[in-house]
């Protein structure tokens, strides 16, 4: 089992709807980050918490630590937003480590 | 002019090449990481990097080498390419343990 799960593995939407992606981790971890992959492109880090609830435009995560639970919402979704997100988490007790899950392929539709 | 800049970003070899990626960050970060990417496999760690004078293994290291030459440049090495190390290569920075990840856009490699 890996030690960081997401789902779903892929997901289409229409412009305009709410997208949520999930990640469940099994670890204890210090810190836990959302990427993003455009197709063909570099990976660009959007979100990096430990607790509670960030928002940057129209993209909120929420982590539950106790629940060992992380989502990221997509507000008003656009064809822009179409990418791979990546959930990643920094294990405790490890200072270099970071656990990758496999990602979530997200297509908006017009 | 981008945090983290990887060259070659597109490379086709041969096997038993030598082949190396660098990769440069305008960050003034301390830790610097190489990871390769497959299709359906995610992000896994090959070696990292806390200084200058510090290099680790990470979970994948065999068959490749590295090199921090100074705090802004570290490079990656496969001394003999083989075809099952085509993939796509990432280098990624931050500052300590908790910071922000700075990736670079990534460096394809083909062995035939």
């Amino acid at each position: 089992k890996n030690e960081v799960e997401q789902s779903p593995q892929n997901l289409t939407a229409q412009e305009g709807e709410f997208i949520t992606i999930n990640c469940s981790y099994s670890v204890g971890i210090s810190a836990l980050h959302w990427l993003q992959q455009h197709p063909g492109g570099g990976i660009v880090s959007l979100f990096m918490l430990s607790s509670g609830k960030k928002k940057h435009g129209r993209l909120i995560a929420t982590i539950n630590i106790q629940e060992k639970h992380s989502s990221l919402h997509i507000t008003a979704s656009h064809p822009r937003d179409s990418a791979v997100y990546i959930c990643a988490v920094s294990v405790r007790g490890s200072n270099y480590k970071l656990t990758f899950g496999k990602g979530t392929l997200l297509t908006v539709n017009p | 002019d981008a945090d983290v800049t990887q060259t070659p970003r597109n490379r086709i070899t041969k096997t038993g090449k030598r082949i190396m990626l660098e990769c440069s960050q305008t960050k003034g970060h301390d830790r610097m990481y190489w990871y390769r990417q497959d299709p359906g496999l995610g992000l896994r760690l090959i070696y990292y990097s806390f200084d200058v004078k510090d290099i680790n293994k990470g979970e994948i290291s065999d068959g490749y080498s590295v090199s921090r030459q100074a705090q802004a440049k570290f490079s990656l090495s496969l001394e003999s390419a083989i075809p099952n190390q085509t993939a796509l290569y990432f280098c990624a920075t931050t500052n300590g343990g908790f910071g922000e990840l700075f990736f670079g856009e990534g460096s394809r490699l083909t062995v035939l």
